[in-house]
């Protein structure tokens, strides 16, 4: 199925430095999520945006949803050992039929080095 | 109560079993859905319900059956599988329909392994 272009597609980065990823696609999106995935479990709810240029923080994480509402970035600020894991986008649109659905981007794998 | 249960956690079968995967939230959500992902690759939709009634069906192979008891409960059976099935099978749900309340909530997830 459709994907959004998620990067990096992965990163091993050194405990205490900041991260940043971005999420693009050819297609304007209502709203933007981010969610983190830990191995054998589901994603878990980040930050979600609803608003083209909306800045969102949550801790040490803070999301934008891009002006042409085809894009979105996370960043985390000095990172942490638990940060470890898969950072996946989500881009939500209104189908015809006024359902909603997510279309997932590629997921940045995160590795901190302690 | 804000979270989205799964059971069981690890189910593994053989081609000619029938099972069913459960899933339950208490958070009054009205659109609940069934995700499949693949290792290393992002959830892929697979049914979506809205107000108890199936609303998207993303071309699922009939060995697949979806089911809405309440609009707490969803179930998923599994009847005929193939082992190119076996996958970790993500459950969410969201308030629906409206758009700044439509953020899913996933579950834990199913470790489906098919022999």
């Amino acid at each position: 199925g459709q994907q959004l272009n998620q990067s990096p597609q992965s990163m091993f980065i050194q405990e205490g430095e900041d991260v940043s990823m971005n999420c693009t696609s050819s297609s304007i999106f209502n709203t933007w999520l981010w969610y983190k995935q830990d191995p054998g479990e589901g994603p878990v709810l980040l930050i979600a945006l609803y608003k083209a240029g909306e800045l969102t923080s949550n801790g040490r994480l803070t999301a934008q949803f891009g002006i042409t509402r085809k894009d979105s970035f996370l960043n985390i600020s000095a990172s942490i050992p638990s940060d470890v894991g898969i950072y996946f986008c989500a881009g939500q649109n209104t189908l015809t039929s006024g359902t909603y659905k997510y279309i997932f981007g590629t997921g940045t794998r995160l590795k901190v080095l302690a | 109560d804000t979270e989205v249960t799964q059971t069981p956690k690890h189910l593994v079968m053989g081609m000619t079993n029938k099972k069913s995967l459960k899933c339950e939230q208490h958070m009054g959500h009205r659109a609940m859905y069934w995700y499949k992902q693949k290792a290393k690759k992002p959830p892929e939709l697979m049914f979506v319900y809205s107000y108890e009634k199936l609303s998207i069906n993303e071309s699922v192979p009939s060995r697949f059956s979806p089911e809405c008891p309440n609009s707490s409960l969803l179930n998923l059976h599994l009847h005929a599988l193939q082992p190119e099935d076996s996958a970790l099978y993500l459950c969410a749900s969201s308030q629906d329909p409206l758009p700044s309340a439509n953020e899913q909530f996933f579950g834990p997830g199913t470790r489906l392994t098919v022999l």
